[in-house]
């Protein structure tokens, strides 16, 4: 069964923190995602990848395709990072259809 | 960059009354619209993709007849919840995209429905 799995559940970080989000998978997908969901419901795609890493302000991600699993990392973290980060990915087999990860509550204190 | 505008953003409707959701994709065309249900603390449930011009494709246990899709043109996608019900409250979003590799996906932002 294709399932995408992420750790941890919750996340409680100092403002400043080093941040580090994982996220495995099965093997067949054509792309992975890192989605930010506002407590307000919004979601934001923040990345996607099929290989190597990804860069975006304070933001990184990384994909090992051999390992089958991929991090999102957050440097020098601040309260308005706080949201729940979705992973999700494309399995071949699917489609363009999304599987989606359980997700990782991030509170980031001040 | 893309964006999806999806209305209302909140409902509170009577029990037996319908409610029609919109997602509109502003400065390009969406081929492609996925429609999702969420429980409060649980991740995105798919119900339906809907393409533009043809019946859309239900996940297993949607009810198409309670749901309906619509997706007429390549900028609008409306998703119709026919007699609600209670249990019908929860947060619906759309997303377009993912027509092919190295396409992403674009998120309306959501509409909580509330069915008294």
């Amino acid at each position: 069964k294709n399932e995408v799995e992420q750790s941890p559940q919750n996340l409680t970080a100092q403002e400043g923190e080093f941040i580090t989000i994982n996220c495995s998978y099965s093997v067949g997908i054509s792309a992975l995602h890192w989605l930010q969901q506002h407590p307000g419901g919004g979601i934001v795609s923040l990345f996607m990848l099929s290989s190597g890493k990804k860069k975006h302000g304070r933001l990184i991600a990384t994909i090992n395709i051999q390992e089958k699993h991929s991090s999102l990392h957050i440097t020098a973290s601040h309260p308005r990072d706080s949201a729940v980060y979705i992973c999700a990915v494309t399995y071949m087999e699917y489609g363009n259809k999304l599987v989606f990860g359980a997700g990782t509550i991030l509170r980031v204190k001040s | 960059g893309a964006v999806v505008s999806q209305h209302p953003s909140w409902v509170i409707c009577k029990s037996g009354t319908s409610v029609k959701i919109e997602c509109r994709s502003l400065d390009f065309q969406a081929t492609t619209m996925f429609w999702y249900r969420q429980f409060p603390k649980q991740s995105l449930m798919l119900m339906a993709t809907s393409n533009e011009g043809s019946k859309a494709t239900y996940e297993q246990g949607v009810e198409k007849d309670k749901f309906l899709i619509n997706h007429a043109s390549l900028t609008l996608s409306t998703l119709t919840v026919t007699s609600a019900h209670p249990e019908d409250s929860s947060f619906y979003i759309c997303s377009a995209g993912g027509t092919g590799p190295g396409y992403g996906y674009t998120f309306g932002s959501g509409t909580r429905l509330t069915v008294v």
